[in-house]
């Protein structure tokens, strides 16, 4: 049972928007201890997507964003891509840990 | 351009030791701190640990304390990890990774993937 919850799927048609939750607790989101996001198609290592809650590093496309408020934050990709399919994950550091925590991650399917 | 480059991938058997390597380059290495994730097949993302290469300071998840150990070595710009009494769970992809400017992992090691067996 990860720290960070995320959902297991979320799929799209091309085009569309998608949106993936990221639900924590007083000691890591709400603390509040900033989010990030990354990318890992399969395979490959993370690449991350978003970083300290809203910025994106550079080459990131802009299509996607990342919000938080209060224990969640949320990820969103508009104008959803065939290569957008790839597994996502929200990640942030917890207190009452002292450790750095993951969600379970979220696979994105282009339909 | 910065590079995190990993030792290859192993095979261990039941008990012993590893000892993966990070070498850092593109950036100057005793300013960012490196963390390794490991990552079972098919699961998600498991944080390690850290390592401050200035100082030699680590910190390890719980779950990890006793069993990993965690070096550097600025002459040559990398950091290894060492973990002991190796099982099957331990048969897994390991990652390093630097973190960057917004604490977020900015760059990543390619994996070394490690198939423990009796």
């Amino acid at each position: 049972q990860s720290v960070l919850t995320q959902p297991p799927s979320v799929s799209g048609a091309p085009g569309q928007r998608v949106t993936i939750s990221c639900t924590g607790s007083s000691s890591n989101l709400g603390a509040p201890f900033d989010v990030h996001w990354y990318q890992q198609v399969p395979g490959t290592a993370p690449k991350v997507l978003i970083s300290g809650n809203t910025n994106r590093p550079s080459g990131v496309p802009d299509r996607f964003s990342g919000s938080k408020s209060g224990t969640s934050a949320s990820l969103a990709i508009s104008g959803l891509q065939a290569e957008d399919e790839a597994d996502y994950y929200c990640q942030s550091y917890d207190n009452s840990l002292s450790a750095w925590v993951f969600g379970g991650g979220t696979k994105v399917t282009v339909l | 351009q910065v590079q995190l480059v990993q030792s290859g991938a192993a095979v261990m058997k039941t008990g012993a030791s590893l000892r993966v390597s990070c070498k850092s380059s593109g950036y100057t290495f005793i300013d960012y701190s490196i963390h390794w994730v490991r990552q079972a097949p098919g699961q998600g993302l498991e944080w390690m640990g850290w390592i401050i290469p200035k100082s030699g300071d680590t910190h390890l998840a719980g779950k990890f304390q006793g069993r990993v150990t965690m070096t550097r070595d600025t002459s040559s710009s990398t950091v290894y990890m060492d973990l002991s009494g190796l099982n099957s769970d331990d048969s897994v992809v390991y990652y390093c990774a630097r973190q960057g400017f917004w604490s977020s992992f900015d760059y990543w090691g390619q994996g070394t993937l490690v198939t423990v067996s009796s």
